[in-house]
């Protein structure tokens, strides 16, 4: 079982729609960082968290610390949000290494 | 803004031969890692450094060895390239935990390194 999961793994969506990824953590300290990987392969991150929700344009991010689960929301999503969006979790206070999801590939279609 | 940058996007090596990769950032990150990255595997640590000549194995390091003579470059070495090694690599750094308990890492745009 890997100790961060993501689901799905692949999802299609039509431009406009709401989007959800989940992330779920069984190791690691409380926080979590959302990653995205366009093809061609450059990591940028999106954010980093430990408690509530953060927003930043279209992209909403909350954390549930109790329950160790994440999800990632796109609104209004366009073609250019297709991306791989990596959730990944530090393995322990005062180390910056990280755990990583497997990702979700996302492909928006106009 | 950090900048990591990676000696090359894409390389094509034959089986046996001395590969390095190399890794600059520009923002006196402590903290720099080498990550392979494989469909269905996701993102898997190589060596983590955090100083100058300081290094760490992480989860499947068999195969390579890591040089960081200064703090600003990070250097993976292939040995003798193997098929089996054909991957994405991504090198990544952090600030150091400087009194927080987690900072975000900052990555490269990858190395596709193919081997023959």
């Amino acid at each position: 079982k890997n100790e961060v999961e993501q689901s799905p793994q692949n999802l299609t969506a039509q431009e406009g729609e709401f989007i959800t990824i989940n992330c779920s953590y069984s190791v690691g300290i409380s926080a979590l960082h959302w990653l995205q990987q366009h093809p061609g392969g450059g990591i940028v991150s999106l954010f980093m968290l430990s408690s509530g929700k953060k927003k930043h344009g279209r992209l909403i991010a909350t954390i549930n610390i109790q329950e160790k689960h994440s999800s990632l929301h796109i609104t209004a999503s366009h073609p250019r949000d297709s991306a791989v969006y990596i959730c990944a979790v530090p393995m322990m206070r005062n180390t910056d290494k990280l755990i990583f999801g497997t990702g979700t590939r996302l492909q928006v279609f106009p | 803004d950090v900048k990591v940058t990676q000696s090359s996007r894409y390389l094509v090596k034959r089986t046996g031969e001395k590969v390095f990769l190399e890794c600059v950032q520009d923002m006196d990150h402590e903290n720099m890692f080498w990550y392979r990255q494989d469909p269905g595997l996701g993102l898997r640590l190589i060596y983590f450094s955090y100083d100058v000549k300081m290094k760490e194995k992480g989860d499947i390091p068999e195969g390579y060895s890591v040089s960081r003579e200064k703090k600003e470059r990070f250097s993976l070495i292939l040995e003798s390239a193997s098929t089996n090694q054909t991957s994405m690599y991504l090198c990544a750094s952090s600030p150091g935990t400087s009194g927080r308990f987690y900072n975000e890492q900052f990555f490269g745009p990858g190395t596709r390194l193919t081997v023959l």
